[in-house]
């Protein structure tokens, strides 16, 4: 099976930047992605880490250490529209992403 | 990328009523699609995973007589929540992915059902 563990809640301020933590266990593993989601609307995908190391695309940022099962997504430059839920996934041997319980980060002027 | 449409946003309806949420992918042919279901501020749950022409593949625990599934084309996967009851409120998300993007799931826009 596969387990994904990361904070349910983050606050931050505008301008600031805030790191969300995913530690995951799962037997097989390809990749750890990174969703976004507004309050009653879809997920939509922001990276994907397959190796180790950090992946940037412009404000946002994803690490990858495979052998500590562990991942972080790095938002930078924070504006009140990332407020939002962020959750991570794994995929394993299916391919098919399971997801965390989500983080929301609410940003505050 | 892909674009997929969901319909409808949503939807009330009474107890013991069924209620078909459509899926369709505009932009390219998907011989899988993925239906996933998600309580308010809780995770993303693969229910099922709907496959072309044929029988959809269901998570352990998901009743597949009460949420039937047919993806009779290449553009289109459709849920039914049959005998809908209060416990099936939920939001109902419909995802697509690409061959050439096989790591990214492209989600509709969901379907937020309300059993009175």
């Amino acid at each position: 099976g596969q387990s994904l563990e990361q904070p349910s809640e983050v606050t931050a301020v505008e301008g600031a930047i805030v790191q969300i933590n995913c530690t995951y266990q799962t037997s097989g593993f390809y990749g750890l992605s990174w969703y976004q989601q507004h309050d009653g609307g879809a997920p939509t995908f922001l990276s994907y880490n397959a190796l180790d190391g950090l992946e940037e695309t412009g404000r946002f940022s994803s690490f990858l250490s495979r052998s500590d099962s562990y991942g972080y997504l790095l938002l930078q430059e924070l504006q009140m529209k990332d407020s939002a839920s962020y959750f991570c996934a794994v995929s394993g041997g299916s391919y098919i992403p399971t997801f965390g319980r989500g983080t929301s980060l609410i940003v505050h002027p | 990328g892909a674009v997929v449409s969901q319909h409808p946003s949503w939807v009330i309806c009474k107890s013991g009523t069924s209620v078909k949420i459509e899926c369709r992918s505009l932009d390219f042919q998907a011989t899988t699609m993925f239906w996933y279901r998600q309580f308010p501020k809780q995770s993303l749950m693969l229910m099922a995973t709907s496959n072309e022409g044929s029988k959809a593949t269901y998570e352990q625990g998901v009743e597949k007589d009460k949420f039937l599934i047919n993806h009779a084309s290449l553009t289109l996967s459709t849920l039914t929540v049959t005998s809908a009851h209060p416990e099936d409120s939920s939001f109902y998300i419909c995802s697509v992915r690409t061959p050439a993007n096989n790591e990214k799931l492209f989600f509709g826009s969901g379907t937020q059902l309300s059993v009175l």
